[in-house]
């Protein structure tokens, strides 16, 4: 059984701090998604990572994957308020995604 | 481009009463369709899947039931809530199982 596991649960940065999240995963998996959810919204894909090594930008955000380790971290660069949300991964299972139990970022000044 | 709509958005509803909340997909055909449950403050729980009309598979025992009546709907129902019920469910799509999900707007449910 595929077990997912983020640390860490709750982040509380200043801005302009770096961070990292990581999220492990059990088994043997080649894909390994981000995901990002705001209070009392639905979840918003981020990033998508499809093989050993991929590493995917999108403005403060950063997201890798080593399939070896079975790992990948979300790392922020640079931290604004704006990025306050809770951050999910999840990678692929057998059948299905199994998700992590995401990582809630407080970003205050 | 695809689309997902997921309602009501909210619903308070009594204990003991029925449910039935309702998922459509536009723009794509035969999608992989998921129900998912976030308790308050907590992850997601994985409650149904299918991935054809009238295919469905229970990942977790309870009181719900699934249903895939046209290829672009899934209806999450219950005979009768309880309590526990309460939470954000959450519609889901994919083209394929192990691939990217695009989830719905959501439903908040509190059960009274």
């Amino acid at each position: 059984e595929l077990k997912v596991e983020q640390n860490p649960l709750f982040l509380s940065m200043q801005e302009e701090k770096n961070y990292t999240i990581y999220c492990n995963y059990s088994t043997t998996s080649d894909r390994l998604y981000w995901y990002r959810q705001d209070p009392g919204k639905s979840l918003e894909s981020l990033f998508v990572l499809l093989s050993n090594g991929a590493v995917k930008q999108e403005g403060r955000l950063m997201a890798s994957l080593d399939t070896k380790a079975r790992l990948s971290t979300l790392h922020i660069t640079a931290a604004v308020h704006d990025l306050s949300a809770t951050y999910f991964c999840a990678a692929s299972g057998y059948s299905t995604l199994t998700f992590g139990k995401g990582t809630m970022l407080l970003v205050s000044p | 481009s695809q689309t997902i709509h997921q309602w009501p958005a909210t619903l308070v509803q009594p204990v003991g009463s029925p449910l039935s909340l309702e998922c459509t997909v536009e723009g794509t055909s035969n999608p992989n369709l998921y129900w998912y449950r976030q308790a308050a403050g907590r992850g997601l729980q994985l409650l149904f899947y299918s991935v054809g009309i009238g295919q469905i598979s229970s990942e977790v025992p309870q009181n719900l039931s699934a249903s895939r009546p046209q290829d672009r709907q899934f209806i999450l129902s219950s005979k009768k809530l309880l309590l526990s019920d309460s939470g954000f469910y959450l519609c889901a799509w994919s083209l394929g199982l192990n691939t990217e999900a695009f989830f719905g707007q959501g439903t908040r449910l509190t059960v009274v």
